[in-house]
């Protein structure tokens, strides 16, 4: 079962804001939401991570809901660069693997 | 520094043969990971070790798939008697952490991955 639920593709306008949403109903307790981008078909990239705080740093902000629900990984100035696949995953911080879904394409465009 | 390293970067072998790709993980790193990516999807988790111990292989496909860790450092991946379906991205990831370590930051840092096709 899919722990995640993402939009399958977004397109955001170079110097905007881009927010990416995720669903993850199912969360426990004890389990983070990790955020990883994939551009084009190098490794995947660890962006953010949270628990229940929204979390800052130099690449993205999260926002995560106070029912943990639902999180918005918010990429304050798009780029051209930043046109990725952007996975959503949730797992407990003792997990041994990161099971990534089909994450959402965003394509900044100039 | 150093990020992860993969080789070969590409390998074509033809049906039947066995091959070995290697991974070299950041220097210190106590985990590492092997995933199999096909394209257009996001990696697959194949197996997992805790310095030369493999502590996780609920990913490999079959027997046909083995992976190694001797000196906790550079990992090999090996698939005997290859078949076409073997075909994919092969991705090696290595973590500074290791299961049961305190907090909730599992980073895991990716390598270039090595492109398999069986012809």
């Amino acid at each position: 079962d899919a722990k995640t639920t993402q939009p399958p593709s977004m397109d955001c306008a170079e110097g905007r804001a881009a927010n990416l949403p995720c669903n993850h109903s199912t969360i426990s307790g004890n389990e983070y939401v990790y955020w990883y981008r994939q551009i084009h078909s190098q490794g995947p990239q660890y962006i953010i991570h949270g628990l229940k705080n929204n979390e800052t740093n130099e690449m993205a902000s999260l926002i995560i809901t106070e029912d943990r629900k639902s999180s918005t990984l918010i990429l304050p100035h798009a780029t051209l660069r930043d046109t990725a696949v952007y996975y959503c995953i949730v797992e407990a911080g003792s997990a041994r693997q990161l099971t990534f879904g089909s994450g959402t394409q965003l394509t900044v465009l100039p | 520094g150093a990020g992860v390293s993969q080789s070969p970067r590409y390998k074509v072998t033809k049906r039947g043969q066995d091959v070995a790709l290697r991974c070299d993980p950041i220097s210190g790193h106590v985990s590492l990971y092997w995933y199999r990516q096909a394209l257009g999807q996001g990696p697959e988790f194949l197996t997992y070790f805790n310095y030369e111990a493999q502590q996780d292989k609920s990913g490999l496909p079959n027997d046909r798939f083995s992976a190694e860790r001797p000196e906790g450092s550079i990992s090999t991946l090996t698939i005997q008697r290859t078949e076409q379906r073997d075909s994919a991205m092969y991705r090696c990831a290595s973590s500074p952490r290791h299961l049961g370590s305190s907090g909730g930051l599992y980073e895991q840092y990716f390598g270039p991955g090595t492109r398999l096709t069986v012809t």
